[in-house]
């Protein structure tokens, strides 16, 4: 099954504490994505990257981190969280062409974080 | 820089009325427009799309939008509602940039379905 397969789904912890939430997806995707989505700002892009190796800022990338070692994963890392990026996060994926073609993008399921 | 706004955060309907959704973009260039729907504690989930030709596009549950580029809206409807609609609605315009395309959403709109 296709799928963008996201973790942990629900995660609270303590400000300044390192943590990474992973996401992966089976569908061999150049493209894929990382958003925030908070309320009455819809979903907010932080990251995304191309292909392996290639990454560039989104719209709010202050605060995050991300890695593209391998085509499949694409991991957000937050270095020093902080009570402001206490959100609900998605990763998406999408072939490159398909996103220049209007194809649609694949989201996980979502991890929602609380940073106390 | 492409945008879209989303008109009324919150949207009220009673089972079997017209659902209707509204959406506007800015975009220096032709877009490609979506409807994506989020159910309670799931992802998002592709509803419709335009992207070239016909500007009344149809999607899944029986929703439908259509794409008035002299407006720059993209409206979704569905003529009767169902408790089953009851989520939260994002309009989307791709980004087609040198450095790299992405989604733009709008703010979504959260539609209660009332019995």
């Amino acid at each position: 099954e296709a799928q963008v397969t996201q973790n942990p789904r629900y995660l609270i912890t303590v400000t300044g504490k390192k943590l990474t939430v992973t996401c992966s997806q089976n569908m061999n995707h150049e493209y894929m994505s990382w958003y925030r989505q908070d309320p009455g700002l819809g979903l907010r892009q932080i990251y995304y990257s191309m292909n392996v190796e290639v990454t560039d800022k989104g719209d709010v990338p202050e605060g995050y981190k991300v890695s593209r070692k391998e085509k499949r994963n694409f991991p957000l890392i937050l270095e020093s969280p902080s009570p402001n990026q206490t959100s609900l996060y998605f990763c998406a994926s999408s072939t490159q062409s398909g996103l220049l073609r209007g194809t649609e993008a694949f989201f996980g399921q979502g991890t929602r974080l609380t940073v106390v | 820089a492409q945008s879209v706004t989303q008109l009324g955060s919150h949207v009220s309907v009673s089972e079997g009325a017209l659902v209707l959704l509204r959406c506007n973009y800015s975009s220096s260039v032709p877009p490609y427009l979506f409807w994506y729907v989020q159910y309670p504690n799931q992802g998002l989930q592709l509803l419709l799309k335009y992207t070239t030709g016909a500007t009344l596009v149809k999607g899944i549950n029986g929703f439908e939008a259509e794409f008035k580029k002299s407006e720059t809206s993209f409206h979704l409807t569905k003529p009767s509602a169902h408790m089953s609609d009851a989520a939260e609605y994002f309009c989307a315009v791709i980004s087609i940039k040198a450095a790299g395309n992405k989604l733009t959403f709008g703010g979504g709109t959260r539609v209660l379905v009332k019995p």
